[in-house]
């Protein structure tokens, strides 16, 4: 059974510092990776998705790494800030047809 | 930009009935999946949908649970006969039919938090 782990669980920061969020599967087989948020009660935003050929993608403060051999995702957000609380998700593509499995996420907390 | 739109936002019932909740993917995405999450827990993937049919399932998709495509924009979950247990958030969920769907990028809707008393 797919498993995915991220690391840490939740981290409280003050604004402004380099974040570095990680995530390792299981599964060794990786189409893509998505990365999500979901902020309380609400429903995932996408922020990024790496191909398998690729290693790394970027979306403004957002950078998102994928090492294959190693199974293994990082997500750097930099010069945190406050709208950057949330849950921060990295699922695993369980199968050809798209099929998420989520771990527990990093709950961040940005304070001013 | 276009987005997936549930509805209801919040549907409570009784243990017993039925529920309904739908969902309006992107219009041209092709492979759609349904997922909850119970308060507190992970997100947790129910069923996926293609040509009109079930693509794949999880254990949690019993026979209580079914999906439709009743027309060419709407993409529903029916819950048979609620359980306690089913209190959760639903979320639906999108993708392109560009190559096979676990390559694409998957968009999720607000979700339909379902309470049952």
């Amino acid at each position: 059974k797919q498993e995915v782990t991220q690391i840490p669980a939740a981290l409280s920061v003050p604004e402004g510092e380099n974040l570095v969020l990680n995530c390792s599967f299981t599964d060794s087989a990786i189409y893509n990776l998505q990365w999500f948020r979901q902020d309380p009660g609400k429903g995932l935003t996408s922020l990024l998705l790496i191909q398998s050929s690729q290693r790394e993608q970027t979306s403004g403060r957002l950078n998102a790494s994928l090492d294959k051999s190693s199974g293994r995702s990082t997500l750097y957000i930099a010069a945190s800030q406050p709208g950057d609380s949330a849950t921060y998700l990295c699922p695993d593509r369980g199968s050809t047809l798209g099929r998420l499995y989520f771990g527990r996420g990093t709950q961040l907390t940005v304070w001013p | 930009e276009p987005e997936v739109t549930q509805t209801p936002s919040h549907q409570v019932t009784q243990m017993g009935q039925e529920v309904i909740l739908r969902c309006v993917p992107i219009s041209n995405h092709l492979y759609f999946y349904w997922y909850r999450q119970i308060l507190g827990q992970k997100v947790e993937f129910l069923v996926s949908f293609y040509n009109n049919e079930i693509s794949e399932k999880s254990e949690i998709f019993d026979d209580q649970f079914s999906v439709e495509r009743p027309d060419g924009s709407n993409f529903t979950l029916k819950i048979r006969s609620t359980k306690l247990e089913d209190s959760a958030m639903y979320f639906c969920a999108s993708t392109t039919s560009r190559g096979l769907g676990a390559y694409n990028e998957q968009f999720f809707g607000p979700g339909t938090r379902l309470t049952v008393l």
